[in-house]
């Protein structure tokens, strides 16, 4: 069984250019969750997807998009990158919906600096 | 306005002695808990959970309490090790909020030898 695995690990871009970033679930998990982990602060959650829909959205702008595909893999897109957006980007892979409080495995996250 | 708080940055503990790291919230929704543990250049690894119909929790050396009129729980390793050295986050939800997790800002354990 493989773990959560993202990629890049690590990601320079400027102010104003469109990121798209990756993770690749747990095996036979068909839910993904994306965090955004900025310096000295907890994970704050973004989305989640759930057999590929959208199924929950925390306080983020649209300019932060997702896709889950069906071999579990998923993608995190931001455009019109700002300042603000440089943190440490993670996503979590759940078996089922949040309803069971099912055990979210974390990927290593990516890395983002926006300059 | 942050609805999970670890007040302690960082705590200090000799090998051997008992580590409690500490957070408060502040949402009475809140229903689900959980401790998770990081490494640097890892991603947080689940360490324990503990449902509001619980006021404690244990597996082996980690022990998880619940205080739900204080709004308080703390997580306690005993005895701690130098492997236990991590960033501890305190995690919290509500059932059907669909993944959302809400997260304190995390304490640095550091278990000296």
């Amino acid at each position: 069984e493989t773990g959560v695995t993202q990629s890049p690990t690590h990601l320079i871009k400027t102010r104003g250019q469109q990121v798209t970033l990756r993770c690749s679930s747990q095996s036979g998990h068909n839910t993904v969750s994306w965090y955004q982990q900025a310096l000295g602060q907890g994970p704050q959650f973004i989305f989640q997807y759930y057999r590929e829909e959208e199924n929950g959205r925390g306080n983020f702008p649209p300019r932060f998009s997702g896709l889950q595909f069906p071999n579990y893999s998923s993608e995190l897109n931001v455009n019109a990158l700002e300042l603000d957006d440089s943190a440490l980007y993670l996503c979590a892979s759940s078996l089922g919906t949040s309803g069971s409080h099912n055990e979210q495995f974390f990927g290593p996250g990516t890395r983002l600096t926006v300059l | 306005d942050q609805q999970v708080k670890q007040n302690s940055p960082s705590l200090s503990v000799q090998e051997g002695r008992i580590s409690i790291l500490n957070c408060d919230y502040t949402n009475s929704m809140f229903d689900y808990f959980l401790w998770y543990k990081k490494y640097p250049a890892e991603g947080p690894t689940f360490l324990i959970s503990i449902s509001s119909i619980k006021d404690k929790n244990e597996d082996g050396r980690f022990t998880v309490f619940l205080n739900k009129s204080a709004k308080h729980l703390s997580l306690h390793i005993v005895p701690s090790q130098p492997g236990d050295s991590a960033v501890y986050f305190c995690a919290a939800s509500v059932t059907g909020s669909q993944g959302n997790l809400i997260f304190g800002k995390g304490t640095k354990l550091s278990v000296k030898p």
